[in-house]
């Protein structure tokens, strides 16, 4: 069946620092992908989505580009902020179903 | 400006005594989903409805039941509560497949 694998965690940067989190996955066919963010006490909200291969989703400074060679969808950032602090789950939809398959997530702690 | 409102926000119950979990969304979206959430894992699918009057089993049904009467209620019926039932559960909508999914703010469940 489908799968989403992220990084481990957490993963704890200075402001105005490079962030990366890893994100492959496997399916069948052409999924949608999606990074969500769970802010403390919060529900999840869509982040960024791509829909085909060499999309890049951007929002609030985040980007992730779908690369269908690596099953990847990684998210970046150039500066993270404190208040960027928060758990990061990868997911996909498949091309047939109407389920979000989600990774296990990443929490980011971002120190002034 | 509602969204996806769950209620309770947090309920602790006793082995097996039996609760529902409440979910209405204002946006008049066809796909409603439940999902759990435990710790250091991604979300996992419980139930999801494609409208009202059709539901269907997600990845982990066990334990729990559902019912989609109106398109604003997804409630989610645990009858014999167990430990293993202790987690973190959202409630989420969407309009169309392959369209954002909107969460609430979760329930978080202790069985004790």
């Amino acid at each position: 069946g489908d799968s989403v694998t992220q990084m481990e965690g957490p993963v704890t940067l200075s402001e105005e620092a490079f962030l990366t989190i890893n994100c492959t996955y496997t399916a069948t066919g052409y999924p949608s992908l999606f990074w969500y963010v769970q802010y403390p006490g919060e529900g999840l909200q869509l982040l960024l989505k791509a829909t085909k291969a060499d999309d890049k989703g951007s929002n609030k400074g985040f980007e992730a580009t779908y690369r269908k060679e690596t099953t990847s969808f990684h998210l970046e950032k150039g500066s993270v902020q404190v208040s960027d602090s928060a758990v990061y789950f990868c997911a996909l939809r498949d091309t047939s179903g109407s389920r979000l398959t989600f990774g296990e997530g990443t929490q980011l702690t971002v120190n002034p | 400006n509602a969204g996806v409102t769950q209620t309770p926000k947090f309920r602790i119950l006793k082995i097996g005594q039996s609760m529902t979990l409440q979910c209405a969304q204002d946006m008049n979206h066809n796909y409603m989903y439940w999902y759990r959430q435990d710790p250091g894992m991604g979300l996992k699918l419980i139930y999801y409805s494609v409208g009202a009057g059709i539901t269907d089993k997600g990845e982990v049904p066990n334990g729990y039941n559902v019912s989609r009467s109106t398109t604003e209620d997804f409630p989610l019926r645990l009858e014999l509560a167990a430990p293993s039932q202790t987690s973190v559960y959202f409630c989420a909508s969407s309009l169309r497949l392959n369209t954002e999914a909107f969460f609430g703010q979760g329930t978080r469940l202790t069985v004790v």
